[in-house]
């Protein structure tokens, strides 16, 4: 596709609701980030992959936080049992190749509202 | 881990003006980029710049990588350019690209 897209734009959830939130990376695009950012702060690293290998996983903030990306393309971000600290805008973003020398594109992101 | 800082924290200016924005980091890095997020929340990528100067209209950037500093230059600024800006890194042997703190510019008319 022409960029990185990312669904749903928002989502609601009760607190202790299962989420699942997609990434469609740039059709091509090795790398593939997830990023969380809360309201008035910096993206965050959540976890990063090379075609379908999680090769970084450091930044989830607990097990509740599950990433996959099994045909090395889409990837899923999945949280269980939400919680309101899971408030966040969680963002998306791809590179060509291997990220220590490319740009990175971001897609739009997810707006997580826990209740 | 690598820490990267990001001055001033807030900017505001009138149409017309210019401005510099500086980005200092703590260690080596093999990648340094400038993004703008708007205020509907996209980030978009301003540059690429591990070392060097490049122009892109209105803006440019300049790194000094053994000094550990970019900065990045908008000129007559346009109320379009309000939002915040970043600069991320990625230190050698990681993948990892960090955040900085951010400046959020204003630009009123």
């Amino acid at each position: 596709g022409a960029g990185v897209s990312q669904s749903p734009r928002y989502k609601v959830a009760k607190r202790g609701q299962d989420v699942a939130l997609r990434c469609d990376p740039i059709s091509g695009h090795v790398s593939l980030f997830w990023y969380q950012q809360a309201l008035g702060q910096g993206p965050e690293f959540l976890t990063y992959f090379q075609n379908e290998a999680q090769l970084d996983k450091s930044g989830l903030p607990s097990d509740r936080f599950f990433a996959e990306r099994p045909e090395g393309s889409v990837s899923t971000l999945k949280i269980q049992r939400t919680q309101q600290e899971d408030s966040a805008v969680y963002l998306c973003a791809s590179s060509l190749r291997l990220a220590g020398n490319e740009k990175l594109f971001f897609g739009s992101g997810t707006q997580l509202s826990v209740l | 881990g690598i820490q990267v800082e990001q001055s001033p924290p807030d900017l505001i200016l009138q149409e017309g003006a210019n401005s510099t924005l500086r980005c200092n980091f703590s260690d080596s890095v093999n990648n340094l980029q400038w993004f703008h997020q708007n205020p509907w929340g996209q980030l978009i990528n301003l540059f690429y710049i591990p070392s060097g100067t490049k122009q892109n209209g209105r803006l440019s950037a300049t790194t000094v990588a053994t000094e550990r500093y970019s900065l990045l230059y908008i000129s007559s600024s346009q109320t379009t350019d309000s939002g915040v800006y970043f600069c991320a890194v990625i230190s050698y042997n990681t993948d990892k690209l960090i955040f900085g703190t951010g400046t959020r510019l204003q630009v009123f008319p």
